[in-house]
């Protein structure tokens, strides 16, 4: 069965500084792993994602992440913090099972981004 | 292009009553997924629909839980008998098989509050 880890329910980092957040997955085929973010009050939306291709992906503003295999990781980085990355981020795991796909979700890190 | 619609927004129940969520997938995608969201965790995944068809239930309580995505009409998620602890924010997203597998479009959520 699937599943996704992510370390850290709450990272801090100043404007301008280097953000690093943690997922591990555990799937039984290759997966299609994503990161989701999450305004207050609002839906998710896809930040990235990962379909067997290019192991490191770009997504948009500014973030990209780096599928490795070996040690069944999809972290998400940014090299410099804006004040508006301000929110909750979720790494998802979805695999293909009878009938289309299944998409767990991790416990979600939440961003803070001080001045 | 209309994305993930749900209603209500938010959603006020005494104890005992019914709760019936609505959620109209994007247009285009026929499988419609709903997660739970407790504060301070994750996306919890409930049940994955097809038109008519229920695909995966397995993370739907076995009691007062029932979800249909019919025919015509939107999918609703129905809560009989609502407890104080079915309290969160319930998500509907909606997802095309092809070409962007398990990738996810979220509707802002709906808010239930049980008094």
């Amino acid at each position: 069965a699937q599943s996704v880890t992510q370390l850290g329910s709450h990272v801090s980092v100043s404007e301008g500084a280097l953000v690093l957040l943690r997922c591990n997955y555990s799937s039984s085929v290759p997966p299609y792993l994503f990161w989701y973010v999450q305004y207050p009050n609002q839906g998710l939306q896809l930040l990235l994602k990962y379909t067997s291709a290019a192991t490191l992906v770009k997504g948009i503003n500014g973030f990209e992440a780096e599928f490795k295999k070996s040690e069944t990781s999809f972290h998400l980085t940014k090299p410099s913090a804006h004040m508006s990355d301000a929110a909750e981020y979720f790494c998802a795991v979805s695999d293909r099972q009878t009938g289309g796909f299944k998409t767990i979700f991790g416990a979600g890190t939440r961003l803070f981004v001080k001045a | 292009n209309a994305g993930v619609m749900q209603n209500p927004r938010h959603l006020v129940r005494r104890r005992g009553q019914e709760a019936r969520l609505r959620c109209s997938p994007m247009k285009g995608h026929s499988h419609v997924y709903w997660y739970r969201q407790l504060p301070e965790e994750g996306l919890k995944f409930m049940v994955y629909l097809q038109k008519e068809n229920i695909i995966d239930e397995s993370g739907m309580p076995k009691e007062r839980f029932s979800a249909e995505f019919p025919k015509e009409g939107p999918s609703i998620l129905r809560i009989q008998q609502v407890v104080r602890g079915d309290s969160a924010a319930y998500f509907c997203a909606s997802s095309p098989i092809q070409p962007n597998p398990g990738e996810l479009f979220f509707g802002e959520g709906s808010r239930l509050t049980v008094l």
